[in-house]
This record gives structure tokens, sequence and C-alpha cells, in this order.
């Protein structure tokens, strides 16, 4: 199986600071990543698709960049919605893996 | 608009059996794959598997192959995900998600295993 790691796991940020979140593949995966938002209690939503496109409604303070095994999301001006856990998940080879998540926190 | 909407809560004992639900609706429900994610209360995202419902053709992980079985009905477009002798261990929420990169997902079914 490809292995999914995020860093960091979790991090402290304040309202407008532009946050980055780094997701590592263990094998290359192309761009066949994709991110994820999770509230609590709540689905999971679609941020980005094939690594660096936007999910249709998703505001463009979200982006995504990076190719083979080394990923980044990107929120530009964290807004207090923002909030929340964030998954990556590769869909390159079965089984499909998600990465353990980076919990959004607010400083 | 895409929807899917999953079955209700359920509460069950070690060793019954369950099959839970997810309804497509608003797109061409046969022709995108939906995949079925667990969450362990307090725990991640697990992928668990995925079905084609044009043909059924469907991949699971290795961790949940011969734990579960997924399937589908397309006369109604629904996915299915069924266990034959649930465990304490298979507490937890379980989302349907469409497509392989997940563009939509169900809200969930919390499934609660308990003597």
């Amino acid at each position: 199986d490809i292995q999914m790691t995020q860093s960091p796991s979790s991090l402290s940020a304040s309202v407008g600071d532009r946050v980055t979140i780094t997701c590592r593949a263990s094998q290359g995966i192309s761009n066949y990543l994709a991110w994820f938002q999770q509230k609590p209690g709540k689905a999971p939503q679609s941020l980005i698709y094939a690594a660096s496109s936007l999910q249709s409604g998703v505001p463009s303070k979200f982006s995504g960049s990076g190719s083979g095994t080394d990923f980044t999301l990107t929120i530009s001006s964290l807004q207090p919605e923002d909030f929340a856990t964030y998954y990556c998940q590769q869909y390159n080879t079965y089984p499909f893996t998600f990465g353990p998540g980076t919990k959004v926190e607010i400083k | 608009e895409v929807q899917l909407v999953q079955s209700g809560a359920e509460v069950k004992k070690p060793g019954e059996s369950l099959k839970i639900s997810c309804r497509g609706s608003g797109y061409s429900f046969s022709t995108y794959w939906i995949a079925w994610v667990r969450q362990m209360p307090g725990k991640g995202l697990e992928w668990m598997g995925i079905i084609f419902p044009a043909d059924s053709d469907t991949r699971y992980s290795p961790s949940f192959q011969g734990q579960v079985t997924i399937s589908v009905d397309k006369s109604t477009s629904t996915a299915y995900l069924q266990w034959s002798s649930l465990k304490a261990s298979d507490t937890a929420m379980y989302y349907c998600a469409r497509r392989s990169d997940g563009d939509y997902w169900g809200q969930g079914t919390l499934v609660t295993v308990s003597s």
C-alpha cells in the first residue's frame, strides 16, 4: 500500500495567517491527490482534486500544488470557518489511502 | 444537485448482520464510482473499498477484504456496505463518497456495536 504522511499533525494559527500543510506519498502518485476538510461532527468536504484543481464552489483562498511524492495545501488567509482537520488522499493506486490528518486550531 | 443520502444510525449486538445504504441522486448513478470510508471515534479516515455501479467492478482495501461486502442496486441508485457478523471494533462512522477523488460525500451512518 502507498503510505501517506502529513506535516504538521497539528498547528495553531491566527485569523489572517497564511497556512501550508504538506502531504508526502511513499511512492510516486503523479497528480492523483485530493484534499479534504472535515469539521467536527460533519462529513468531509472536497477542496482540491488532481493535486491543484479547485473543487467547484470552494473559495480561491485554498490552493494545492505538487506532483510525484510531495504535495502542499495552502490557505492564503485563514478565516474562522477554516479551523478544521485537513486530509490528503491518493487515488493513483489501489487501495487508495488517506493521510493521518492535520488539525488547524485557533491561536 | 448531486446528493448522496445515507441510511440512519444503527445500534447492533456483536455477531449480528447489517447492511447500510447510500442513495445517489442528481447525476447518472451508474457512471461514477462510489467509495466507502470508515472513521472510528476520534480517528482519521480509512478507505475501505470502491464499486463501479455500471458493472459492479469492486476493489477492496486488504484491511477490509473479507470483513465487509460492497454492492450496488442500479435500479434504485443505491450502494450498500454490509457485514455478516459485526464486532465491537466495527463501531464507527461510515461515509460513502462519489468518484475516486471523493467530490461528493454522504452525511455518514453511525454504526454502534455493543452487547
